[in-house]
C-alpha cells in the first residue's frame, strides 16, 4: 500500500511567522504535489515536483515556497504566514504516466491567527 | 489554461436512489479523467479513471462515462448506500504531472 505521511497533522501559527509543512512518501514516486483544500474551491495546486531537486509552481504559488531535497521528502514553506493561508493542506505522490494513480496523505490543518 | 468545472456542490439522496454527478473540462489534447472520493478525516483517494481510449470506467458499483463531444464526464451509481456519503472530486491530467481538480460534490445519503 502506497504511503504518504504528513507532519504535523495540526498546526497553529501566528501571523508573520514561518511555517514548514513536511511530507514523506515511501512509494518511490518521482512526482509530488502540495494542494490546499478550501470550501467552495476544492483542491488547488500550490507547488509540485517531478524529482529530487526540482520544484514547479502550481496554480496558486504566491506566498509559498517548496523544497524537494530527496525522492522521499517534499516540504511546503510559508515564510510569512497570513490568516488567508488558514486551510487544510494535502501532500500527494504519483508515478510517471498520465494514468498513474496519485496517493494523498491525510492532510495538515493549519490555522494562522 | 486547464480547468475542470463541477457545478453540484451538495447532493442529498436517500438510500437506493440514483446518483449522477457531472463535470466539464477545458484543455488541449486528450486528457485522462479521474474521480476521487474523500471520506471524512481522510485524504482523497482514487475511485476510478477514464482514459480517452476507453470512454468508460467502473469501480465499487460506480460508473464513469466520458463524452469527448461535450468535453464532459459523469459519475453515476444506480443505488447509493449510506456508506457512499463522502465528497467526490472530478480531476483531469493532461500531458504532464499536473492533476487539476474540480471543486467537489458533497454527497449525503440518508438511511
Amino acid at each position: 500500500e502506497a504511503a504518504v505521511t504528513q507532519s504535523p497533522r495540526n498546526k497553529v501559527a501566528v501571523t508573520g511567522g514561518k511555517v514548514t509543512l513536511s511530507c514523506n512518501q515511501t512509494n518511490n514516486h518521482n512526482n509530488m504535489y502540495w494542494y490546499r483544500q478550501d470550501t467552495g474551491h476544492g483542491l488547488r495546486l500550490i507547488h509540485y515536483s517531478y524529482g529530487a531537486g526540482s520544484t514547479e509552481k502550481g496554480d496558486i504559488p504566491d506566498g509559498y515556497k517548496a523544497s524537494r531535497p530527496s525522492q522521499e521528502n517534499f516540504s511546503l514553506i510559508l515564510e510569512l504566514a497570513t490568516p488567508s493561508q488558514t486551510s487544510v493542506y494535502f501532500c500527494a505522490s504519483g508515478g510517471q504516466g498520465e494514468v498513474t494513480e496519485v496517493f494523498f496523505g491525510k492532510g495538515t490543518r493549519l490555522t494562522v491567527v | 489554461g486547464d480547468s475542470v468545472i463541477q457545478m453540484q456542490g451538495q447532493v442529498t439522496l436517500s438510500e437506493n436512489d440514483f446518483l449522477f454527478i457531472n463535470c466539464t473540462y477545458s484543455t488541449t489534447g486528450y486528457p485522462t479523467l479521474f474521480w476521487y472520493v474523500q471520506y471524512s478525516g481522510e485524504g482523497p483517494q482514487l475511485l476510478l479513471q477514464v482514459t480517452t481510449a476507453n470512454n468508460k470506467g467502473s469501480s465499487r458499483g460506480f460508473e464513469a462515462t466520458y463524452d469527448k463531444g461535450t468535453t464532459s464526464f459523469h459519475l453515476q451509481k444506480t443505488s447509493v448506500q449510506e456508506i457512499d456519503s463522502a465528497v467526490y472530486y472530478c480531476a483531469m491530467r493532461n500531458m504532464g504531472y499536473k492533476l487539476t481538480f474540480g471543486t467537489g460534490t458533497s454527497l449525503l445519503v440518508d438511511p
